[in-house]
């Protein structure tokens, strides 16, 4: 069964810090790997996704980058702003099934 | 091109009462998917349809959990009765198919208090 871990489960940074969010999986029979982003009481924003295929994805101030092989993955939010303090979920497609980490609660203070 | 939509957003019930969700995907998509996320934790799939026929209802409480998608389009999620427990956001996405690379899009989400 896929479980999926997310580290920190909350991180409080300074405006304009580099930071790193960590996830990672148990079985590396995945076919991708997403990012998202969830505002308090909203949906789901998809920021990247990588495909099994891939080694990072990149959009504007964020990476994201997948070892499947190790089974993590990481996002690195450059020059961090208010704007980015959300939670960020990481979601492996195992089986066709999307599952789902903890989250990352990310506060960025001005 | 219009998102997921989903009413209402936000819902007040007491346990033992009947609570109905409602979800529009977007226009295109056959595969619709129901997430479960109670507060702190990631979203867990609930059902998923492809078209109007169940894929996955693995993890749907059946005793009290039922979803339909009549004509493949729109889907209704009901609880019938509610439980303290069922207290959470429930989240609607499509995609255009259920293969392996189709990405999902999610709605707003629907946020059930259960008193």
């Amino acid at each position: 069964k896929q479980e999926v871990t997310q580290i920190p489960a909350a991180l409080s940074v300074p405006e304009g810090e580099n930071l790193v969010l960590n996830c990672s999986f148990t079985d590396s029979a995945i076919y991708n790997l997403q990012w998202f982003r969830q505002d308090p009481g909203k949906g789901l924003t998809s920021l990247l996704l990588i495909q099994s295929s891939q080694r990072e994805q990149t959009s504007g101030r964020l990476n994201a980058s997948l070892d499947k092989s190790s089974g993590r993955s990481t996002l690195y939010i450059a020059a961090s702003q208010p704007g980015d303090s959300a939670t960020y979920l990481c979601a492996v497609k195992s089986f066709q099934k999307l599952v789902f980490g903890t989250g990352t609660r990310l506060l960025v203070s001005p | 091109e219009a998102g997921v939509a989903q009413s209402p957003r936000y819902k007040i019930i007491e346990k033992r009462q009947s609570v109905a969700f409602w979800c529009n995907p977007i226009s295109g998509h056959a595969t619709l998917y129901w997430y479960q996320q109670i507060l702190g934790q990631g979203p867990k799939l609930l059902i998923q349809f492809q078209n109007n026929g169940v894929v996955d209802d693995s993890q749907l409480p059946k005793d009290r959990f039922s979803a339909e998608r009549l004509k493949g389009v729109d889907s209704t999620l009901k609880i019938q009765p509610a439980k303290l427990e069922d207290s959470a956001v429930y989240l609607c996405a499509s995609s255009q198919g259920q293969g392996s690379y189709n990405e999902q899009f999610f709605g707003p989400g629907t946020r059930l208090t259960v008193l």
